[in-house]
Order: C-alpha cells, then structure tokens, then sequence
C-alpha cells in the first residue's frame, strides 16, 4: 500500500512565522500534491511538482512556496503565516503514467496561526 | 476549465437504506472521475474511479458510481448504509491535477 507521511497532524504558529510542513511518500510517486481543505470549499491545489526541483502553482499559490530535493519528499513552506491560513493541510502523491492513476493522500495537518 | 459540482451539502440516511450522492463536472474532454470518502481527522480514501470503458464502476465498500456522459453526472451510490458509511464524500475531475467539489457530507441514523 501507499503511505503518504505528513509530519504533523496539529500545528499551532503565531502570525508572522515562517511555517514548514513536511510529505514524505513511500512508492516512488513522480507527482506530488499539497491542497488546503476548508469547510465549504472542498480541497483546493495550491503547488504541485512532477519531479524533483520542479514546481507549478495551483489555483491558490499566494503566501505559499514549495521546495522538492528529494523525490519522495515535498515541503510547503508558509513565508510569513497569516491568520488566514488557518486550514486543513493535505499533501498527495500519484505515479506520472498516461493511465491517471488516482492520488493518495495523507492524514492532514490541522494548522492554526493565532 | 474543469469543476465539480456537488449539488447537496449534507444528507441524512437511516442505517439500511440506499443512498446516493450527486456529483456534476465540467470537462474539455474525455473525463477522469473519482470518488473519495473522509472520515472525520483522516486524509482522503479513493472509493472509485472511471477512467473509459462501462459507465458502471464498482469500488471498495459496496460503492458504485454511473458514468452519464449526456448528463455530464458521475453519481454515486450504495443499496444498504451502515453506520460506518458517516463521513464526508468528494467528487473529483481532471488528469494529473484534479478539481474536487465542496463535499457532501452524509450522516447514517440508526
């Protein structure tokens, strides 16, 4: 089976931090995801890379970067945390093929910046 | 542009009866569709997908989905919810990146 390893499941930061969640994937995956999840809105794509040291925004980049120097492991990196940044953190991985193979997900980290 | 949308927001289902969930997508072309459940402080669990082929997919858990291309609808579905079936329900569209819907979350009562 996949396992998908997000190293918190809660995260508490103050306002200005800077803020790293770390992914970590077991199975080779060339793809790997990280989507915010909040209420009403479903999961959306903020980065996602297809190989190492490569990266491409999603549909909500702003106030995030990402880092990958390792293939099976992929950083979301908050500059400078903002209250509205307080969400549902989802990281995922899925093999690069033609056939679409699903994305696996991890557990989530819960992130709240007071 | 690709989207889902997912009609119902929340639905209440006795144990023991069907239950089926709406998704709707929009697409350029030929769609790829998942079905994902999250139980509550858990990650995202694929129940199914539909890549090409018969328009009927069988998943994990007694799920299956229907695949109306006219429709653009991909519907989920089980004849018997048990309890365990409470959780939070996503649709998905697209290729390497994916468009998830709101969600629909289900409560079973007994």
């Amino acid at each position: 089976d996949v396992k998908v390893t997000q190293s918190s499941r809660y995260l508490v930061k103050r306002t200005g931090e800077k803020v790293f969640l770390e992914c970590v994937q077991d199975m080779d995956h060339e793809n790997m995801f990280w989507y915010r999840q909040d209420p009403g809105l479903g999961l959306r794509l903020i980065y996602f890379s297809y190989d190492v040291k490569m990266k491409e925004k999603g549909d909500i980049p702003e106030g995030y970067s990402v880092s990958r120097e390792k293939k099976e492991r992929f950083s979301l990196i908050l500059e400078s945390a903002s209250t509205n940044q307080t969400s549902m953190y989802l990281c995922a991985s899925s093999i690069l093929t033609g056939d679409n193979q699903p994305q696996h997900f991890g557990d989530g980290t819960r992130l709240s910046i007071l | 542009a690709q989207s889902v949308t997912q009609p119902d927001i929340h639905i209440t289902v006795s144990e023991g009866a069907s239950l089926e969930l709406r998704c709707n997508y929009s697409y350029g072309a030929t769609p790829y569709l998942f079905w994902y459940v999250q139980s509550p402080g858990q990650g995202l669990q694929l129940l199914l997908k539909y890549f090409s082929g018969d328009t009927l997919v069988q998943g994990i858990k007694g799920f299956e989905a229907e695949f109306k291309r006219s429709q653009s609808s991909f519907n989920l579905r089980k004849p018997s919810v048990h309890w365990s079936d409470a959780a939070e329900y996503f649709c998905a569209v697209g290729a390497d990146k994916l468009s998830f819907g709101a969600g629909t979350t289900v409560t079973v009562r007994a």
